[in-house]
């Protein structure tokens, strides 16, 4: 049940776009994205509720697809900030959120 | 309006000690959940909790692991004979409502078994 993410590490230069992706193998209510840096705790970035919505912030936004069962997380025009590991989190109505095992981003500079 | 705080920050304990772990939630949330985080892994669910309830607590082992979150004061987990597998970062969050309303974390606890 446990959610798969894509790629598992991605190295970018500075103002590249990459994209994350998160994969279920069961019907999803929501979708929720996280960044952590070393040594912290994991910050909120957004979440996509049932029926296609698509969020934004700033730099980041993202799409979820239920039909597929899949979300995608958007970074564009990387900056050195966006470094660290990314995680989706994904459940049922009423469940409680499973995350994927993460995707490492390192910007360079 | 502060966040989820737990303490302690760090913690070592020797094989065999009792380790314990408070989260208090941030103001208005009444749910609490705790994962668990090894070295370069991501967090694995271990219990959830509603005040003095436990919804779910099907990540949790079995045995020596309890979780608790009173009607007063913070939630605890609880470690009991520690061994040098129990080393992680144990995380709390909490969320004003059921789980898919967002979770926001605290800083975690470092717990180091010697």
């Amino acid at each position: 049940q446990q959610p798969v993410q894509s790629p598992q590490a991605v190295i970018l230069r500075e103002g590249e776009d990459a994209v994350i992706n998160c994969s279920s193998s069961k019907a999803l209510y929501s979708v929720h994205w996280y960044r952590q840096k070393h040594g912290e705790a994991p910050v909120f970035l957004m979440i996509l509720l049932k029926g296609g919505e698509q969020k934004g912030h700033e730099k980041i936004s993202a799409s979820f697809n239920e039909k597929k069962q899949q979300s995608s997380l958007y970074l564009t025009a990387s900056q050195l900030s966006y470094s660290g590991t990314y995680f989706c989190g994904t459940g049922g109505r009423d469940d409680k959120i499973i995350f994927g095992k993460g995707t490492r981003l390192h910007i360079l500079p | 309006n502060a966040g989820v705080m737990q303490n302690p920050r760090h913690l070592v304990r020797r094989r065999g000690q009792e380790a314990r772990l408070r989260c208090s939630p941030m103001k208005g949330h009444s749910h609490v959940y705790w994962y668990r985080q090894l070295p370069e892994e991501g967090l694995k669910f271990m219990v959830y909790l509603q005040k003095e309830n436990i919804i779910d607590e099907s990540g949790m082992p079995k045995e020596r692991f309890s979780a608790e979150f009173p009607k007063e004061g913070p939630s605890i987990l609880r470690i009991q004979q520690v061994v040098r597998g129990d080393s992680a970062a144990y995380f709390c969050a909490s969320s004003p409502g059921r789980p898919q309303e967002t979770q926001y974390f605290g800083p975690g606890t470092r717990l180091l078994v010697l």
